[in-house]
């Protein structure tokens, strides 16, 4: 069966630290991937998507960047942290070898509190 | 980007009785997917249930059901007969056809005992 792994599950970073949050896929092959921020009443918004292996769609321009550098790994990055990017991080994956299943599956989630 | 709109941030209902809530969302595709997902406090995403756009028949799975309105670009999910382990953050979300999944701001749904 399909697992999907996020690491760590909670953070506190200062200002200005980088960040390295990873995301790994288990029984799956060329899933596509996401990366999604919660903030208290924002719902989830759609950071980065992968479809393969170095390809990287962003979404929403910020001070954070994403990495695919395996099949199933997938990584959320950033050089400098602001406040800014506190909030509750969830990793997912879909099948892509079949898109009509449409299911999302999420990980535990990283919990990141920049002070 | 679609945009999903839940314009209900907060709702209650008491044990054994129906809510609904509401979802509408904003494409020009034709074909695509509409879920509703639950967050419980442990945070952890769960599907409650899958709407293809092509279908015109409203899904259900068990206590919950969907009114999919595809003109009024309206999904909106019934819970019927609300347990306790139905208090959780409720999300509507939209799939394109590229496999992008969007999300709503989410409606915190309180079951009452």
């Amino acid at each position: 069966s399909q697992t999907i792994h996020q690491w760590p599950a909670t953070l506190v970073q200062p200002v200005g630290s980088p960040l390295s949050l990873e995301c790994t896929v288990e029984g799956t092959s060329n899933p596509n991937l996401y990366w999604y921020r919660q903030a208290a009443g924002r719902g989830l918004q759609l950071l980065f998507y992968s479809v393969g292996i170095g390809q990287i769609s962003s979404e929403v321009p910020q001070n954070l960047s994403a990495s695919r550098p395996q099949d199933r790994q997938f990584i959320l990055s950033s050089k400098k942290l602001l406040l800014s990017d506190s909030g509750f991080y969830l990793c997912a994956w879909s099948a892509a070898d079949n898109p009509n299943a449409g299911e999302l599956f999420f990980g535990e989630g990283s919990r990141l509190t920049v002070l | 980007a679609q945009t999903v709109t839940q314009s209900q941030p907060e709702m209650s209902v008491q044990e054994a009785e129906t809510v609904t809530l509401s979802c509408t969302y904003d494409t020009s595709e034709n074909n695509y997917y509409l879920f509703w997902y639950k967050q419980p406090p442990s945070r952890q995403m769960i599907l409650v249930i899958r709407q293809e756009a092509y279908k015109q028949q409203n899904a259900t799975e068990n206590r919950f059901s969907v009114n999919f309105q595809k003109a009024a670009k309206s999904f909106s999910l019934k819970i019927s007969d609300s347990q306790l382990g139905d208090t959780a953050m409720y999300f509507c979300a939209f799939m394109n056809p590229g496999n992008q999944f969007y999300f709503g701001t989410g409606t915190s749904l309180t079951v009452i005992p």
